[in-house]
């Protein structure tokens, strides 16, 4: 497809459950974001992959939290043992990579954890 | 997490107005974006700055980086009804090249 796409677009999980959202990136773009939007704020920074090197994860709240690219283009975020407070949209975004910032972003997946 | 100071909030205007929001930060960045999300959507991005003091249009939209780096604004001129949503700015440029973002402005426009 031509943009970023995003599976599932909505997901329930109970509290204690693993859960894996997946992001494909627009085709030949070596960047890839992934971000947190809380209701009603802007998304926050989570982690950012270059081709299948995550280089920074300072963003991701805790170590239940896990990201992987392996192969430079798809990516996963999972999210062990879930909580209430996890529940949000997580947004991918992807970009050409190097000094070009434009990022484009997926619809997002809404997490809602009960 | 760091938040840009987006405002104002939300704004109410008629159709055919237009419409002025902005951004600022105590930190520099070196690009500047502006992003618009409807409800159910990720941001789409609408402008990209990349230059300090850069004027830069888009259709009726204009979007400017501030020259102290701290601050950037966007226009929208002849507001229509399908430019109701939640703008976004963002700042970013640094090493890991993420986005910092605004809360957002609420636009409604009343035809």
């Amino acid at each position: 497809g031509a943009g970023v796409s995003q599976s599932p677009r909505y997901k329930v999980a109970k509290r204690g459950q693993d859960v894996a959202l997946r992001c494909d990136p627009i085709s030949g773009h070596v960047s890839l974001f992934w971000y947190q939007q809380a209701l009603g704020q802007g998304p926050e920074f989570l982690t950012y992959f270059q081709n299948e090197a995550q280089l920074d994860k300072s963003g991701l709240p805790s170590d239940r939290f896990f990201a992987e690219r392996p192969e430079g283009s798809v990516s996963t975020l999972k999210i062990q043992r879930t909580q209430q407070e996890d529940s949000a949209v997580y947004l991918c975004a992807s970009s050409l990579g190097g000094a070009y910032n434009e990022q484009f972003f997926g619809p997002g997946t809404r997490l809602t954890v009960l | 997490g760091q938040q840009l100071n987006q405002s104002p909030q939300s704004m109410f205007i008629q159709e055919g107005e237009d419409v002025s929001m902005n951004c600022t930060s105590s930190s520099i960045f070196n690009t500047w974006l502006w992003y618009k999300q409807d409800p159910g959507e990720g941001p789409v991005l609408l402008i990209a700055l990349y230059k300090a003091g850069e004027l830069t249009s888009n259709g009726r939209l204009t979007a400017q980086f501030g020259i102290t780096r701290k601050d950037s604004f966007l226009n929208i001129s002849a507001s229509i009804p399908s430019d109701v949503g939640i703008y976004f700015c963002a700042g970013g440029g640094g090493s890991n090249f993420k986005l910092t973002f605004g809360k957002g402005t609420l636009l409604t426009v009343n035809p």
